[in-house]
């Protein structure tokens, strides 16, 4: 079974710095997606980022960016220039793209502050 | 267009009590799932619909627990004799359901279930 985990349970970070958040996963499968999600306190999960493993390029999403190493199955989170709507939990998560179920394994959350 | 929509936002009853929680999702979305998210904890998957079928239903903790989707669209997951330990909030995701694809899970505001 696929487990994901997220070592840092709480972090801080003042506007306009940038934190990275930490996530590495277990599994024996070659092909799958990592994605990180967002979770302010009004509980929607939104997502942040995606990235598929097959892609050897680090997804970006403007602020966003990711640090994806396959073989430390390793998946850290950037954030630039954090802002506080940046505030939230963060949580991993990953999918495996065989056996017909898209289900999402997620860790445990890391809850990120952003301080003015 | 709108988002995943959930009813109720919230839901308090008595250990013993039947309760059913009820999922909209996004209009043309085939693919529909249910987590549960208990306190300080990531969610977990419950449940995957592909159409009206239950594609993976591994994630029922138990015989309890319910969920149908008789008509490919909303979605009701359904708990019997309740019990304190059923207390979460239970998320509901959906996503287009493209043949071959791995599609991004667009997540409802959850449920939070009170159980006492």
């Amino acid at each position: 079974a696929q487990t994901v985990t997220q070592s840092q349970p709480e972090m801080s970070v003042q506007e306009a710095e940038t934190v990275t958040l930490s996530c590495t996963y277990d599994t024996s499968e070659s092909n799958y997606y990592l994605f990180w999600y967002k979770q302010p306190p009004s509980r929607q999960m939104i997502l942040v980022i995606r990235q598929e493993a097959y892609k050897q390029q680090n997804a970006t999403e403007n602020r966003f960016s990711v640090n994806f190493q396959k073989a430390a199955k390793s998946f850290s989170l950037k954030i630039s220039d954090s802002q506080l709507g940046d505030t939230a939990m963060y949580f991993c998560a990953f999918m495996n793209t065989q056996g017909g179920s898209e289900k999402l394994v997620f860790g445990k959350g890391t809850k990120l502050t952003v301080n003015p | 267009g709108a988002g995943v929509s959930q009813t109720p936002s919230n839901k308090v009853t008595e250990k013993g009590k039947y309760v059913e929680l009820r999922c909209d999702p996004i209009s043309g979305h085939t693919a529909l799932y249910w987590y549960r998210q208990s306190l300080g904890q990531g969610p977990e998957f419950l449940i995957y619909f592909q159409g009206t079928g239950a594609a993976d239903d591994s994630g029922l903790p138990n015989d309890r627990f319910f969920a149908v989707r008789p008509e490919g669209s909303v979605s009701t997951l359904k708990i019997q004799r309740t019990e304190r330990g059923d207390s979460a909030v239970y998320l509901c995701a959906s996503s287009p359901g493209l043949a071959g694809g791995t599609d991004t899970q667009y997540f409802g505001p959850g449920t939070r279930l009170t159980v006492l």
